[in-house]
Parts: structure tokens; sequence; C-alpha cells
């Protein structure tokens, strides 16, 4: 079945260095997106790139399709304690509008 | 706040119970989802809504029961759960189905003893 699989599973780094997590997908895609999920919270939506595009930037947030790799990355700059969160992506199947959740990638700052 | 809500926020409740989850968007979005949450899984679609009707039934139990009203609101009704079914339980609106980004709850985290 489709599904957005995050790597790595968990990720801890110093405030004010980057964080790049990475997503996979099985199949032809119309977007991707990236949300947040605060512990055991809802999701907040981040920011969505279409199959058609290969970068988009949002404040410290940077996002990359390789629609040829079936991959995305996600990279927040100069992290804060703030970003402790999980990160999921996102997939649509081409034709549908169903999204496919991976299981996230939990990112821990230490202050 | 994303402009919707659930309640209760937390449940524990018996196999033999009966209970009802409750979303409320207001967004005056038409689209409604619900999601299952459990541990180290990925996020599950269970019921899609658009526009009151029931579009989806992503092969969930019985013991679930979607309701949708109305555009605004969503009720999850559970009856003979079992353990396993503990897990947060995510709404989500959306425009409608054919809109990319869902706004999504904070979730009623259950627990079936």
């Amino acid at each position: 079945s489709q599904q957005g699989e995050e790597d790595p599973q968990a990720l801890s780094i110093q405030e004010g260095e980057n964080a790049t997590m990475n997503c996979s997908y099985k199949t032809s895609i119309n977007n991707l997106q990236w949300y947040r999920q605060n512990s055991g919270r809802g999701l907040v939506h981040l920011i969505l790139i279409r199959s058609n595009e290969r970068e988009k930037h949002s404040g410290r947030l940077r996002v990359t399709l390789d629609t040829s790799k079936k991959s995305s990355s996600l990279l927040i700059t100069a992290s804060r304690a703030a970003d402790t969160a999980s990160y999921f992506c996102a997939t649509d199947a081409a034709g549908t509008y169903k999204y496919i959740f991976g299981t996230g990638t939990r990112l821990k700052v230490l202050a | 706040e994303t402009g919707v809500t659930q309640t209760p926020r937390h449940l524990v409740m018996g196999m033999t119970n009966k209970k009802s989850l409750k979303c409320e968007q207001h967004l005056g979005h038409n689209a409604m989802y619900w999601y299952k949450q459990s541990a180290k899984k990925p996020l599950e679609l269970m019921f899609v809504y658009n526009f009151k009707e029931q579009t989806e039934n992503n092969s969930v139990p019985s013991r679930f029961s979607p309701e949708c009203p109305n555009s605004s609101h969503l009720f999850l009704h559970l009856h003979t759960l079992q353990p396993e079914d503990s897990a947060l339980y995510l709404c989500a609106s959306s425009q409608d189905t054919s809109t990319d980004t869902q706004c999504f709850g904070p979730g009623t985290r259950l627990t079936v003893l």
C-alpha cells in the first residue's frame, strides 16, 4: 500500500542546529504535505508541495521533493526547543483525495 | 486553536460501555474525517464525510459508528470496544474532499479497560 515513511524515526539535536527529516513513498502523487504534532495533540499543517514543485520554503522550513526518487525532505533551520514534536509526511494517491500518513519522526531539540 | 474542537479530551471506558466522541468545526468546511492514531503505527483514516454524506469507510469494525448530522458536527459512537481500540482519535476537516489541507482537532485519548 502507498505510505509515506519517515526517516529517521527519532532525532535528537542541540538548539541552533538544523534538523533534516526524510519521507519516502511508493506511488505517484499529486502532492505531499508535512504536518507537526506535539505530544498527544492534533496535527498542524506545515507545508504542502505539489508534484511539479521541487522546493518550497516557509520561514525556517525548507521542503524538497524528488518525484524520480519518490522522496521528500523537511529541513528545519536554527532549531529551537519549541520545535520538539513529531513530524509526519502525508501523501495522496494521484486521482484520490485520501492522504496516507507515515509513522513520523520524533524530533527532540535540546536547550 | 485550529477551529476544530473535540470532546472529551480523555475517555476511559469499559468494554461493555457505550460512549460517543464529538467533533465540531467552526471553519465552514464541508468535509470531516475520523482518524485513529495508535502508538508506533501510522495514522489510520477511518471515516470521511463530504457534505454530510459518508464517502469512506476504511474497513472499520461495526463497533465504531459515525454520525454526521450537519457539516459542522461529527460524532463517533463507540460500543463493546476492545482494549486494542485504545488510541488517540483525531477529527479533521477540510473545505471539501477535493481540498488538500486538513485542519485537525486536538484529539480524544481513549483508553479501553
